[in-house]
């Protein structure tokens, strides 16, 4: 069985660039959540997909958006990075049309924006 | 949409005291009430949930209690100990594949 993992770890990036980031779910899963947890807050919620479509939104603008792959892997991309964006950026996996409605979370990657 | 309201946001108990945590919740269709434990620098992880078809639920020395008329659930540590020291953050979602709402979390400091 493998955990959700994320890459890269760290990530330094200047303000205007774009970014990457990536998520390999959960064995078993099919849904996949990204989060942004601001320094000392709770994760706010970014958007969600399924069956790769974005399957809910949070108030995140549209410079982030994001994929799902077919064997449920998922990119996060924030595009013209402002300084605001330095967080750690989380993601969650979960299988949806079953009884659990755990989400196992990915350790993270820490963006920093300068 | 959903709003998640966590208090206190630091919690400091001596060793061997229990803590407890609180949350309230504003959508009443919410149905799915997870606590995580967050470690600095490390993922969240689940430690206990609970639906709302449940009043309770325990785990050796955690639970969680639920109150759904009042629309507010808590988190109970009991005889704590130095590694529960950690940031804790409740959730709540309808479940399905809608998403989890958290709280901004409690520094619970657990001095020995």
């Amino acid at each position: 069985e493998t955990g959700v993992t994320q890459s890269p770890t760290h990530l330094i990036k200047t303000r205007g660039q774009q970014v990457t980031l990536r998520c390999s779910s959960q064995s078993g899963h099919n849904t996949v959540s990204w989060y942004q947890q601001a320094l000392g807050q709770g994760p706010q919620f970014i958007f969600q997909y399924y069956r790769e479509e974005e399957n809910g939104r949070g108030n995140f603008p549209p410079r982030f958006s994001g994929l799902q792959f077919p064997n449920y892997s998922s990119e996060l991309n924030v595009n013209a990075l402002e300084l605001d964006d330095s967080a750690l950026y989380l993601c969650a996996s979960s299988l949806v049309g079953s009884e659990n409605y755990g989400y196992t979370f990915g350790s993270g990657t820490r963006l920093t924006v300068v | 949409g959903e709003n998640v309201e966590q208090h206190p946001s630091t919690l400091s108990v001596q060793e061997g005291d229990s803590a407890v945590i609180k949350c309230t919740y504003s959508d009443s269709a919410s149905n799915y009430f997870p606590w995580y434990k967050q470690e600095l620098g490390k993922r969240p992880q689940l430690i206990i949930d609970i639906r709302s078809n449940v009043g309770e639920k325990k785990d050796q020395r955690i639970a969680v209690t639920l109150n759904k008329t009042a629309k507010h659930f808590s988190l109970h540590i009991t005889e704590t100990q130095p590694e529960d020291s950690a940031v804790y953050f409740c959730a709540a979602s309808k479940g399905g594949n809608t998403p989890l709402v958290f709280g901004k979390g409690t520094r619970l400091s657990v001095i020995a």
